[in-house]
C-alpha cells in the first residue's frame, strides 16, 4: 500500500516553456502533499506544502508565481513550472502522507521528475 | 531551527562487513524520526519510523535505533544490493502537516 505515482518521469523542453508535473496517491487519500527539489548529490529541499482545497504554503525563497501548485482532489496535486529556464533544471519529487492511520504516518514519495531545460 | 546532520557522507563496505550510519538531530519536540533509502534517479523509499528514545525497529539486515540526540542505522552483513543513499528526516513538534527536515544523506557502497 501507500503508492505515490509521479508523471512524467523525464521532461526535456525549450526555455520559456511551462511544464506540468502530476503527483497521485494511488491507494490512499492525501489531504496534504509535498513538493521537493533535489540537486545532484544533495538532499531534498522542500519547496511547498500542498493542501487539498486551499492555497499551497511555499518555503522561503521559492517563487510562488514560478512554481504553481494545485491540489484539486484528495489524490492529485500538480506542480507547474512556468516559463522554465535552464536554472530550473532539476529533479522534482512529490510526496504524500496518509492521514487515515494512527500514529505519525510517514511521507511516501513518487519516483521524481527529471526536468531539463535547454 | 531544526537541524539534522548525517555521518559519514559516504561509506564503502565489503560485502558482509557490518557498520552503522549516524543521524544527529536538534529539534524542538521530536514527533517522529524517519529513515529512507534512495536509489539513483528514484524517490526515497520509506524504511522506518521511530518515535521515542530507546525505540528500535528491524527489517532484514537493517536495524534503526533512537536516543534523545541521535539515531543509528545498523547494517548487518550488507550485500551489494544494499548500496544506496540513506536519508534521515525528522518531524518536529513546531511544524504542521507533517513537514520533514532532511539530513544530507549517507551514500553507502557495498562491494562484492
Amino acid at each position: 500500500g501507500a503508492v505515490v505515482s509521479q508523471h512524467p518521469s523525464r521532461v526535456i523542453c525549450k526555455s520559456g516553456t511551462s511544464v506540468k508535473i502530476e503527483c497521485r496517491s494511488l491507494d490512499f487519500q492525501a489531504t496534504t502533499m509535498f513538493w521537493y527539489r533535489q540537486f545532484p548529490k544533495q538532499s531534498l529541499m522542500l519547496m511547498a506544502t500542498s493542501n487539498e482545497g486551499s492555497k499551497a504554503t511555499y518555503e522561503q525563497g521559492v517563487e510562488k508565481d514560478k512554481f504553481l501548485i494545485n491540489h484539486a482532489s484528495l489524490t492529485l496535486s500538480t506542480l507547474t513550472v512556468t516559463s522554465a529556464h535552464p536554472e530550473d533544471s532539476s529533479f522534482y519529487i512529490c510526496s504524500a502522507r496518509d492521514y487515515s492511520g494512527s500514529g505519525n504516518q510517514p511521507q511516501h514519495f513518487g519516483d521524481g521528475t527529471r526536468l531539463s531545460i535547454l | 531551527e531544526d537541524q539534522v546532520t548525517q555521518s559519514p557522507e559516504a561509506l564503502r563496505l565489503q560485502e558482509g562487513e557490518s557498520s552503522s550510519l549516524n543521524c544527529s538531530y536538534t529539534v524542538s519536540g521530536l514527533r517522529g524520526l524517519f529513515w529512507y533509502r534512495q536509489d539513483p534517479g528514484k524517490g526515497p523509499e520509506f524504511l522506518f519510523t521511530l518515535y521515542s528514545a530507546g525505540e528500535e525497529k528491524e527489517k532484514e539486515r537493517l536495524k534503526a535505533t533512537l536516543t534523545k540526540k541521535e539515531s543509528f542505522l545498523h547494517i548487518t552483513a550488507p550485500k551489494p544490493e544494499d548500496s544506496a543513499t540513506y536519508l534521515c528526516a525528522v518531524h518536529a513538534g513546531g511544524t504542521s502537516y507533517g513537514k520533514l527536515t532532511f539530513g544530507q544523506g549517507t551514500i553507502l557502497t557495498v562491494h562484492p
